[in-house]
């Protein structure tokens, strides 16, 4: 069993829809959870960061953890074609010296269709 | 004023050959690192240098050697490289307390003919 496992989709909503992306994990070690877009061709970028279990909003976006379940979420609210790209969910534990060492899901290709 | 850079963005070398990929940041982060992404859009970590000194070394071959002449920069060198080894490579970087949450690069698509 991955430590992450995330479906890669793709996952193909019309414009306005809610999206729901989600992920599992079994290393009850990880502390931190993060959500990163990353569009064709370019680096991935942080959207979100959640340390506690329960609910993180921003803007159209929302994070939610349930440590107990091991299972966090990425809600999408009022989707945008702008939204098309895939989206990776990712969880660190520190590793020595200063360092967080991320674990990446798979990643979850999602097109929003106007 | 790109907070992450790579270079090259692309890089098509044939087999055996032996090649570079650079990496600066100027964000001021303690730390640096080197991520593989395969065909599948799988990220796995290859190399983190924390203030220029090595911690996390993952199971990669030997032909791939990590340098780091100052904080700002880590630098990846490929010796004798193989088909195996196409893939995106990105270089991010991190603040200590920023516990993961990554600065990435915009890649260097490697293409080994």
């Amino acid at each position: 069993q991955k430590e992450v496992e995330q479906d890669p989709g793709p996952l193909s909503v019309p414009e306005g829809a809610i999206v729901s992306l989600n992920c599992t994990y079994s290393n009850s070690a990880f502390q931190y959870f993060m959500w990163y877009r990353q569009y064709s061709r370019k680096g991935p970028e942080l959207l979100m960061y959640t340390y506690s279990s329960g609910n993180k909003e921003d803007g159209r976006f929302t994070a939610q953890v349930d440590k107990s379940s091991k299972y966090i979420s990425l809600f999408i609210r009022d989707s945008q074609p702008s939204d098309s790209a895939t989206y990776l969910c990712a969880m660190s534990v520190y590793s020595g010296a200063g360092s967080y060492q991320l674990t990446f899901g798979k990643g979850t290709k999602l097109s929003v269709i106007p | 004023d790109t907070a992450v850079s790579q270079t090259p963005k692309y890089l098509v070398t044939q087999m055996g050959n032996d090649k570079s990929i650079k990496c600066e940041q100027n964000l001021g982060h303690d730390t640096m690192y080197w991520y593989k992404q395969d065909s599948k859009k799988f990220l796995k970590i290859m190399f983190s240098y924390n203030n220029k000194e090595l911690i996390i070394n993952e199971t990669v071959p030997n032909r791939f050697s990590p340098k780091s002449p100052d904080k700002a920069h880590l630098n990846l060198h490929i010796n004798s490289l193989e088909l195996g080894d196409s893939a995106v490579y990105f270089c991010a970087s991190s603040q200590d307390q920023h516990r993961g949450g990554y600065t990435f690069g915009s890649g260097t698509r490697l293409t080994v003919v």
